[in-house]
């Protein structure tokens, strides 16, 4: 079984609308963090966010904000009014086990049409 | 300045040739990485190195060999290229070891590998 799912490959939406990224992990740990990545066209990933299992807060960053239900194993990435630059790859990630490597999701392709 | 840049940016090679890719990070960080991404865009970790010191190292073939001369540096030697290593690898660092409180991963731009 995937431990990281990122179920949406591709995304298209037009410019200014909200949109929402899923990520489903699976652990059986109770310390682990969680990532997003972006990977715009230009190829180098980006970090966006880290959170660790303990913080159950959504946090706000600009028009990025994401929302961490460990009811449900979902961190959910949500973009208000897209704009044609946030097109990319968008990567969930958990980290967790004894040596606390990275598992990736498989992305999420978000098209951002003007 | 790049904070973390690896060369050469493309790398086109026949079948069973020796190749290396350079990294170098000027972040101060402790801990290097190497990332495959395949044609699906499929992330996997490679290597892992703290301090010089080898601390991950998933199943690759031992055709590939990292080297960490010191720990701004962590190359990538890969011999006797085959097809299915056609991929981008991706270099990166963080302040901090897996789990540590400052994990934030620092990628390279990556390096086209294509292998014909």
């Amino acid at each position: 079984a995937q431990k990281v799912t990122q179920a949406q490959t591709e995304i298209s939406v037009v410019e200014k609308e909200d949109v929402t990224l899923d990520c489903v992990y699976e652990t059986r740990d109770t310390t682990y963090y969680l990532f997003w990545y972006k990977q715009p066209p230009s190829g180098e990933l980006v970090f966006l966010i880290r959170r660790n299992s303990f913080d159950e807060q959504n946090e706000i960053s600009g028009r990025y904000s994401w929302n961490f239900q460990k009811s449900t194993s979902s961190f959910n990435f949500t973009i208000t009014a897209s704009q044609v630059v946030d097109s990319a790859v968008y990567f969930c990630a958990l980290s967790e086990g004894s040596n606390y490597q990275l598992i990736w999701g498989a992305g999420t392709k978000l098209i951002i049409k003007p | 300045d790049t904070a973390v840049s690896q060369t050469p940016k493309y790398l086109v090679t026949q079948m069973g040739n020796d190749k290396s890719i350079k990294c170098e990070q000027n972040l101060g960080h402790d801990t290097m990485y190497w990332y495959k991404q395949d044609s699906k865009k499929f992330l996997k970790i490679m290597f892992s190195y703290n301090n010089k010191e080898l601390i991950i190292n998933e199943t690759v073939p031992n055709r590939f060999s990292p080297k960490s001369p010191d720990k701004a540096h962590l190359n990538l030697h890969i011999n006797s290229l085959e097809l299915g290593d056609s991929a981008v690898y991706f270099c990166a660092s963080s302040q901090d070891i897996p789990g540590g409180t400052n994990e934030k991963l620092f990628f390279g731009s990556g390096t086209q590998l294509s292998v014909l």
